[in-house]
């Protein structure tokens, strides 16, 4: 299966700032999702990220305020901005596995713990 | 819009028990279904996958059914041990530009010595 980081694992920030947080992927792959973990909540997923075109959001998420970049078949970043305290939340990034990309199956990152004051 | 319920929403357990979680979701038309731990101020970690073609998968101690018709899966946990404990997730997916998963409420097992 995919290894898959983030960066940072977790961030205190000020309210109106913005965070970018990035991914790695130690294999190419061609989805890449990003969710949001709400405290106490399950996963919502705020967008998909394909090389080469712009992410996909979901209902209830814009790119003004999560811009998402796809640079390259192992990396995605994406920015939290004009930060909220609402933002407080884990942020995951998840993937296809690209060589079992016929089976579907998602692999996900650590997380970034992100809390806002 | 899907959605996904997990019951119960919290259980504890005595070590070597055998144990169900449950999984309901509302639309049947699901690509996929996915079973997932999260250890607390962790990601997720991949349990099992079944296709909406298959009826269940096995890994070592866990059975995972999927009854579509019904939008019910089951996770079947055998021998329960102390590392065990975790919240579990299951997530149906949907084809349209990956597959997007739509994840339960979670179950947040413990399992005593």
């Amino acid at each position: 299966s995919a290894v898959i980081s983030q960066k940072p694992s977790r961030d205190i920030c000020q309210r109106g700032t913005s965070l970018t947080i990035q991914c790695q992927v130690d294999s190419q792959v061609t989805m890449m999702f990003w969710y949001r973990q709400q405290p106490g909540q399950s996963l919502t997923l705020i967008a998909t990220a394909n090389q080469g075109s712009e992410a996909t959001y979901e209902s209830g998420f814009v790119i003004d305020k999560f811009p998402i970049s796809r640079p390259n078949l192992t990396f995605s970043t994406l920015t939290v901005s004009n930060m909220s305290p609402e933002d407080s939340s884990i942020y995951l990034c998840s993937v296809e596995d690209y060589e079992r990309v016929h089976v579907n199956e998602q692999f996900f990152g650590p997380g970034t713990r992100l809390t806002v004051l | 819009k899907q959605e996904v319920t997990q019951i119960p929403a919290a259980l504890s357990v005595p070590e070597g028990e055998n144990l169900v979680l449950n999984c309901s979701f509302t639309d049947s038309a699901i690509y996929n279904l996915q079973w997932f731990r999260q250890d607390p101020g962790k990601g997720l970690t991949s349990l099992l996958l079944i296709q909406s073609s298959q009826r269940e998968q096995t890994s070592g101690r866990l059975n995972a059914s999927l009854d579509k018709s019904s939008g019910r899966s089951t996770l079947y946990i055998a021998a329960s041990q102390p590392g065990d404990s975790a919240t579990y997730l299951c997530a149906v997916g949907v084809r349209g530009g990956g597959n997007k998963l739509t994840f339960g409420t979670g179950t947040q097992l413990k399992v005593e010595l």
